[in-house]
């Protein structure tokens, strides 16, 4: 089954303490992304990246790292998280880029709070 | 940077009804215009892709268009059920990035 994953889906963490949000997709897709959705905000676009070892920020990078190693993954790290990092994170994969059958594959989301 | 706004945020409709949800963008040098569903504590499906060229596309109950000059797209729901009932967004692509609106959210009274 196509699909997208991300762990942990829920996560309590306290100020300052790393943590790494998993993403995998099986669709064998070039391009993923990373978004957060706040009430009232909307989801934007934290990072994408448009293949291996090839990552650039989206809307609001500040305080998030990615990585993308392998084709299939693509992490997203919280160096120092913030309070104002509590949110919904949802990873994304996108296939048929550039085509008429582009479709973004959402995965479930990782509810974070930052305490 | 694209801003994208989705009018109404919230819509109740009685079932059978059809429905239009609206969303609205600043620039309009999108590459596409995809309408999405989520279900709450769910993420988001695709409905619709339309691209930059396209005028409008359908899908079952479901028909998407697209005014990019006016930076303008509709997204119509031919006679609602319940189980329509969720929170539509919109995206754009611009460039290699997507810019989302914040949603309408959808009831479907029975």
């Amino acid at each position: 089954e196509a699909q997208v994953t991300q762990n942990p889906r829920y996560l309590i963490t306290v100020t300052g303490k790393k943590l790494t949000v998993t993403c995998s997709q099986n669709m064998n897709h070039e391009y993923m992304s990373w978004y957060r959705q706040d009430p009232g905000l909307g989801l934007r676009q934290i990072y994408y990246s448009m293949n291996v070892e090839v990552t650039d920020k989206g809307d609001v990078p500040e305080g998030y790292k990615v990585s993308r190693k392998e084709k299939r993954n693509f992490p997203l790290i919280l160096e120092s998280p913030s309070p104002n990092q509590t949110s919904l994170y949802f990873c994304a994969s996108t296939s048929g880029l550039a085509g008429s059958q582009e479709t973004q594959y959402f995965g479930p989301g990782t509810r974070l709070l930052v305490l | 940077k694209q801003e994208v706004t989705q009018i109404p945020a919230a819509l109740s409709v009685p079932e059978g009804e059809n429905l239009v949800l609206n969303c609205s963008f600043t620039d309009s040098a999108i590459y596409n215009l995809q309408w999405f569903r989520q279900d709450p504590g769910k993420g988001l499906t695709s409905l619709l892709l339309i691209q930059s060229s396209q005028r409008e596309q359908t899908s079952g109950r479901l028909n998407a268009s697209l005014d990019k000059s006016s930076g303008r797209s509709t997204l119509y729901i031919a006679a609602s059920q319940p189980g329509d009932s969720a929170t539509y967004l919109c995206a754009v692509r611009d460039g290699n990035q997507f810019y989302f609106g914040t949603g309408t959210s959808l009831t479907v009274i029975p």
